[in-house]
């Protein structure tokens, strides 16, 4: 399978428990962004890198959340001292950049709980 | 990037054509409209985009007004696994900055056997 992977799929922690997710996008996409999904809600924002470089954050990304892409390819997403309202769908979604406009392409997504 | 209104759900049949709608009255000359859906427990599935002019691929149709405050998705043939929430979104074309897609709440198709 040659698309967006996201790995755990699912993640239930407690309140308080710091949680990591790992994407691994497209092979030779540039850019990867993170996103937030709540239940009936549509995906938010949260942040994108383009290679190493962290290019844009929502003001959702809060100081507990912290992501990195260290050499270009996979990103890592970080909550520190998980909250109730943390749990949500974390989304994943890598895309070709070139100069121009450019289809994001999404993962399955990791479900997370904190209880 | 400009907000879109669509309404949260729509049925039809089988077989028949689906028409989703969107209104995005606010939109700038720069900016295109995208859509994309999400099946259940799914990410976000890109559809289709277009500037000013109809556009069609394999998936869908994208038919834009001349005044391009809206614009309309069209699923040809529809069949039970095009169920799901389709998002309309504006966005302008990418530079060297701002490239978050901003859903909203979608609609929510569902294809009735």
């Amino acid at each position: 399978d040659t698309g967006v992977s996201q790995d755990p799929r699912h993640k239930i922690t407690k309140r308080g428990q710091n949680v990591t997710f790992r994407c691994d996008p497209i092979s030779e996409h540039n850019r990867l962004y993170w996103y937030r999904q709540t239940l009936g809600q549509g995906p938010e924002f949260l942040t994108y890198f383009q290679n190493e470089a962290q290019l844009e954050k929502s003001r959702l990304l809060s100081d507990r959340f912290s992501a990195e892409r260290p050499k270009g390819s996979f990103s890592t997403l970080e909550i520190q001292r998980t909250e109730q309202g943390d749990s949500a769908m974390y989304l994943c979604a890598s895309s070709f950049f070139r100069g121009a406009l450019n289809e994001q392409f999404f993962g399955p997504g990791t479900r997370l709980t904190v209880l | 990037d400009a907000k879109t209104t669509q309404p949260p759900s729509m049925d039809c049949a089988e077989g028949r054509a689906a028409n989703l709608p969107c209104n995005h009255s606010t939109i700038s000359g720069n900016e295109y409209v995208y859509w994309y859906r999400q099946i259940h427990s799914q990410g976000p599935q890109y559809i289709i985009h277009g500037l000013k002019n109809n556009e069609t691929n394999e998936m869908a149709s994208l038919i834009i007004t001349e005044d391009r405050k809206s614009s309309t998705l069209i699923l040809p043939h529809a069949t039970l696994r095009d169920t799901a929430v389709y998002y309309c979104i504006v966005r302008v074309e990418s530079g060297g900055g701002a490239d978050g897609l901003t859903f909203g709440k979608g609609t929510h198709l569902i294809i009735q056997p």
